[in-house]
């Protein structure tokens, strides 16, 4: 079974660029949830999907960043524009039901860089 | 907001001792506590999980305890290997309805095993 798979696994971008990332769930997984470490720190929460929808965006930081699940398959992760404190390693997880305490798969990430 | 804090942020064992990492969560409703295991470049994995109706599991050299009055939970690796060599992360959630498994995690623990 192919894992959770995330493109591209390193970026280096200039403030003020745009960066897309991109998560491709395992087959069959409606739930989708996307997540960040900056600087070394905790694993934060950012958003989830279930299919298309998004059931909850409270983590996103502000509205520099937009997520996307069209068709409910894949999703994309857009900074525009990214700023200095948005570097660090995106994480995108997946699950099948999407219940309370169901096992989270994990992509091995985004190393975002901004300078 | 759920709050979990992880301790020591790094730990360095010789080959053959135990590792303990504690990790404390402040909201009383969580009721799910995974451990991840991400090694160098790669993906988090879940190694151990344990629901609140229990106080302890074990699979093979890793043990998880739970106490819910003190609401606190630790990962318990016995006869350690250089290949536990990772960072660990400890997480906690509830069940809340629709809301899937929104995890909230600890700081990491980088945990180095000396030949």
């Amino acid at each position: 079974e192919a894992g959770v798979t995330q493109f591209p696994s390193h970026s280096v971008i200039e403030k003020g660029q745009t960066v897309t990332l991109r998560c491709d769930p395992i087959s069959g997984h409606d739930n989708l949830y996307w997540y960040r470490r900056v600087m070394g720190k905790e694993i934060k929460f950012l958003l989830h999907f279930v299919k298309e929808s998004k059931q909850d965006e409270s983590g996103m930081p502000n509205n520099r960043f937009l997520a996307e699940r069209t068709g409910g398959t894949y999703s994309t992760l857009k900074v525009q524009p990214a700023e200095l404190e948005d570097s660090g390693v995106y994480f995108c997880a997946s699950s099948i039901r999407g219940g309370a305490n169901e096992k989270l798969f994990f992509g091995s990430g985004t190393q975002l860089s901004v300078l | 907001g759920e709050n979990v804090e992880q301790h020591p942020s790094t730990l360095s064992v010789q080959e053959g001792d135990s590792a303990v990492i504690k990790c404390t969560y402040s909201d009383s409703a969580s009721n799910y506590f995974p451990w991840y295991k991400q090694e160098l470049g790669k993906r988090p994995q879940l190694i151990i999980d344990i629901r609140s109706n229990v106080g302890e599991k074990k699979d093979q050299r890793i043990a998880v305890t739970l106490n819910k009055t003190a609401k606190h939970f630790s990962l318990h690796i016995t006869e350690t290997q250089p290949e536990d060599s990772a960072v660990y992360f400890c997480a906690a959630s509830k069940r809340v309805k629709a809301a899937g498994n929104k995890l909230t995690f600890g700081g990491g623990t980088r945990v180095l095993v000396k030949p």
